[in-house]
């Protein structure tokens, strides 16, 4: 069975700081997909970034990298130069299995202090 | 930008009373999927569709059932609400292919259920 592990449930950083969210992944399939998802206080969820299972190279989108150690199943989101913006719930999501569904982590939400 | 609506965006109900909520999309995604979204659990799949009348079951489906009749709508129902209804839901849309497509999320519908 797939899961998501997200050990942080809360965490403060000081603005302009950067900062490591946690993500471990469990899957016995070859291939697969992980994905962060922002959840600001409005409530929809916004795409941020993916790492595919074969992809070599780290994923980043503007300020945000994706720190994949396939050996350790890690896949952690590093936000750099943090914004007052950047509060909000974040989950990481994979995506696997025959059917590809998306199945979520519990969520870590992150404060960022002026 | 996937064009995706649910509706109502907010209901509230009684126990015991039939609830359905509409999934919206205007650009023929084949993949659609409810989540529900609860404290300390982040989102969870409910039931998912690959295609007209192709629906399949996900992680917390007791309680709801789905149809697809037309590409474009994804209706969940629930039958006889109960209070562990109570939730968030978010309807989703796979925009790629396999593991590579991130899913993209309608706005959620809050459900009371009293």
């Amino acid at each position: 069975a797939q899961k998501i592990t997200q050990t942080q449930p809360g965490m403060f950083v000081q603005e302009k700081e950067a900062v490591t969210l946690d993500c471990t992944y469990d899957t016995s399939d070859q291939s697969y997909g992980l994905f962060w998802y922002k959840q600001p206080s409005s409530g929809e969820m916004i795409f941020l970034i993916y790492q595919g299972s074969y992809d070599e190279q780290n994923a980043t989108e503007g300020r945000y990298s994706l720190n994949f150690q396939k050996a350790r199943k890690s896949a952690n989101l590093v936000i750099s130069a943090s914004q007052l913006g950047d509060s909000a719930m974040y989950f990481c999501a994979m995506r696997g299995g025959s059917q590809g569904n998306l199945i979520f982590g519990k969520g870590t939400k992150l404060s960022v202090k002026p | 930008d996937a064009g995706i609506t649910q509706s109502p965006r907010h209901k509230v109900t009684e126990t015991g009373t039939p609830v359905t909520l509409r999934c919206h999309q205007t650009e023929n995604h084949r993949y659609m999927y409810w989540y529900r979204q609860d404290p300390g659990h982040g989102l969870r799949l409910i039931h998912y569709s690959y295609g007209v009348k192709d629906t399949d079951k996900g992680e917390v489906s007791d309680g709801y059932s789905v149809s697809r009749s037309k590409t474009e709508d994804f209706l969940l129902t629930l039958e006889s609400a109960t209070s562990s209804q109570t939730s968030v839901y978010f309807c989703a849309i796979s925009l790629g292919q396999g593991f590579t497509g991130e899913l993209f999320f309608g706005e959620g519908s809050r459900l009371t259920v009293l």
